[in-house]
């Protein structure tokens, strides 16, 4: 069965520290692959999202950058974090026509 | 482009009463639509899904939800709402399965004894 991991589940960082998150997937081969920000009370944005090994397409302008250095996994990334990229932030995938499977999530708090 | 709107960004119910959260969309395209619910500091988990078969679909939990053409709507309902439906509820539309989807601002869900 397929199963999405992402991690930490957890994060507190300083502004002006680097970022990395990761988002591995198993069981399925070529995923789509997804980054969405939840801010607090508000619904979900589509970051970043990815059709194959280093195609990264990108929704919105951002001090985010994701990669996708294998087929399974996708790797969020920030050189420097500014407050307002806290947030809730989810990884997904989809292969078939069930739609989106997402990940348990990312809780990152930049102080 | 594709588009998803929520109405109502709280709703409450008693234990017991029926559950109706409301969601319609636009789209120049037949559309794939998507119920997803969260829990506190969770992922999304899928409801149930409308992808141009039965117009009426059944769910998870209960759940089912309508798709109406006509009304470009697709809400969700719940005959019985339970404490454990509490949660925040977030309606999407793409066009297919596995095509980016575009989420409402989602509805949180408050159900009282």
């Amino acid at each position: 069965s397929q199963t999405i991991h992402q991690w930490p589940a957890t994060l507190v960082q300083p502004v002006g520290s680097p970022l990395s998150l990761e988002c591995t997937v198993e069981g399925t081969s070529n995923p789509n692959l997804y980054w969405y920000r939840q801010a607090a009370g508000r619904g979900l944005q589509l970051l970043f999202y990815s059709v194959g090994i280093g195609q990264i397409s990108s929704e919105v302008p951002q001090n985010l950058s994701a990669s996708r250095p294998q087929d399974r996994q996708f790797i969020l990334s920030s050189k420097k974090l500014l407050l307002s990229d806290s947030g809730f932030y989810l990884c997904a995938w989809s292969a078939t026509d069930y739609g989106y499977t997402f990940g348990s999530g990312t809780r990152l708090t930049v102080v | 482009a594709q588009s998803v709107t929520q109405l109502g960004s709280h709703v409450s119910v008693s234990e017991g009463a029926l559950v109706l959260l409301r969601c319609n969309y636009s789209s120049s395209v037949p559309p794939y639509l998507f119920w997803y619910v969260q829990y506190p500091n969770q992922g999304l988990q899928l409801l149930l899904k409308y992808t141009s078969a039965a117009t009426l679909v059944k769910g998870i939990n209960g759940f089912e939800a309508e798709f109406k053409k006509s009304e470009t709507s697709f809400h969700l309902t719940k005959p019985s709402a339970h404490m454990s439906d509490a949660a925040e509820y977030f309606c999407a539309v793409s066009s297919s399965g596995f095509q980016k989807l575009v989420f409402g601002t989602g509805t949180r869900l408050l159900v009282s004894p």
